[in-house]
């Protein structure tokens, strides 16, 4: 069955601290990866998403993923956090063939950054 | 452009009740998508709508929640009758074809 497994559920960082988020999946075939985030009060936004090409993907405000497809991962960096940072973090994942757009979630880590 | 949106924000309603929710896509998108966040938990597929026609409907939980999408515009989700477990956050989501999907702020639903 599909899946998808984000490694850390809370994670408390400071400002100008880096961040990286673990996420793997478990699909066997072609994938589309994503990361949305959730600000407080806010809908769910993509962050990020991974089609095909170059794995390292470039996203807004100074995040990025690197697709690993050895190890089935799709982590999100950021070098330095800030506290509007703070938010949920998703990882996503659909599989390509046949049209298929079903997405599958991870269980989302909560990001806390302190000033 | 307008966004998703989606009717009410919360609902507390009682056990044997009945909700609607209303999502309303992002105009020209046929693909709608309802998802459900039970709390603490991942957010899961429900369905997808493209168009007007079920596409996938292999997550709904059991036959007391009803999606319609006529016209091929917005789309409801019936839960009828409510139970304690249906309890979440309800989102949807609309694209185009294979595109990104955009979500709502979802309602958030309190079965008591």
């Amino acid at each position: 069955a599909q899946s998808v497994s984000q490694h850390n559920h809370h994670v408390i960082l400071s400002e100008a601290a880096s961040l990286e988020l673990g996420c793997n999946y478990s699909y066997g075939g072609t994938v589309n990866l994503f990361w949305y985030v959730q600000y407080p009060g806010q809908h769910l936004q993509l962050l990020l998403k991974y089609f095909s090409g170059d794995p390292l993907v470039k996203g807004i405000k100074g995040f990025e993923a690197e697709f690993i497809k050895s190890k089935f991962s799709f982590n999100l960096r950021k070098p330095s956090v800030q506290w509007s940072d703070t938010a949920e973090y998703f990882c996503a994942v659909n599989g390509v063939s046949g049209g298929y757009n079903k997405l599958i979630f991870g269980a989302g880590t909560r990001l806390a950054v302190h000033p | 452009e307008a966004g998703v949106t989606q009717f009410p924000s919360h609902s507390v309603i009682e056990k044997g009740q009945t909700v609607t929710l209303r999502c309303d896509p992002i105009s020209g998108h046929d693909n709608l998508y309802w998802y459900r966040r039970v709390m603490g938990k991942e957010i899961k597929f429900l369905l997808h709508f493209v168009k007007e026609s079920k596409q996938d409907e292999s997550g709904m939980p059991n036959n007391r929640f009803l999606a319609e999408r006529t016209g091929g515009t917005y789309s409801t989700l019936k839960v009828q009758p409510a139970e304690l477990e249906d309890s979440g956050v309800y989102f949807c989501a609309s694209s185009r074809p294979l595109e990104t999907q955009y979500f709502g702020p979802g309602t958030r639903l309190l079965v008591l």
